[in-house]
């Protein structure tokens, strides 16, 4: 099972808005809405911030939204903020194995 | 609340084994997933298996076949994750998650603090 794709970087300034894009297979990301999205920051444990394409948990800013388009899902941070700045991985159920992360996302708030 | 606390560092020679565990507190731990998920240093995170505590079923990510368990003691709420014929390629923070709230989603929304296991000669 590979890696989703992920654009190894991504930047906006505060108040813009950025989208991390990560693409699979129709054996992952295009068969099932169950992707999810995670935030880490340095030295930290990843935080869920998007599940089931655009769902968000308790306490997240709905300045995160979530889309899926065929075999592609994306994430947009809308309104940056420097507490943004962070990496960013998406994760898709895959059936067997059922989990399967994205090569991950660095976003820099310039 | 719903905390996920694991075991601390350990550093281990080439060859030998590992075992960290997960200490799960504030919700029923026989009732949700647990999975493992490790993170290379400065690399991404890569998903090693999950376990069900109450029927004991387990997946395993095929890359680790054969030198993975996980098990669990109910009685103490806590998971283990045990991997064995360890190389300088293991060395990495290795994580437990489970999705709680967010059960039946396919996603992770509880996350231990991570355990570094460095293997060294």
């Amino acid at each position: 099972q590979s890696a989703l794709t992920q654009p190894p970087s991504a930047s906006g300034s505060p108040g813009q808005s950025v989208t991390i894009s990560c693409t699979g297979t129709s054996s992952d990301v295009g068969g099932y809405n169950y992707v999810s999205w995670y935030q880490q920051h340095p030295g930290k444990a990843p935080k869920l911030i998007i599940y089931e394409v655009n769902n968000r948990p308790s306490g997240v800013p709905d300045r995160f939204s979530g889309s899926k388009s065929g075999n592609t899902a994306s994430l947009t941070v809308s309104g940056l903020q420097t507490e943004d700045e962070a990496d960013y991985y998406c994760m898709s159920f895959a059936g067997s194995p059922p989990y399967v992360f994205g090569t991950g996302t660095k976003v820099t708030v310039l | 609340q719903i905390q996920l606390v694991q075991s601390g560092a350990e550093v281990k020679k080439p060859g030998a084994s590992v075992k960290v565990s997960c200490k799960a507190s504030g919700y029923a731990f026989s009732t949700y997933d647990i999975n493992w998920v490790r993170q290379a240093t400065g690399q991404g995170l890569e998903w090693m298996g999950w376990m069900n505590p109450n029927t004991g079923n387990k997946v395993y990510a095929q890359k680790f076949q054969g030198r993975v368990t996980m098990t669990s003691d109910a009685s103490i709420t806590t998971a283990y994750l045990e991997l064995s014929s360890l190389r300088s390629e293991d060395t990495a923070l290795y994580y437990c998650a489970s999705g709680v709230a967010t059960a039946g989603t396919s996603s992770f929304d509880y996350w231990g603090q991570g355990t570094l296991v460095s293997v060294s000669s």
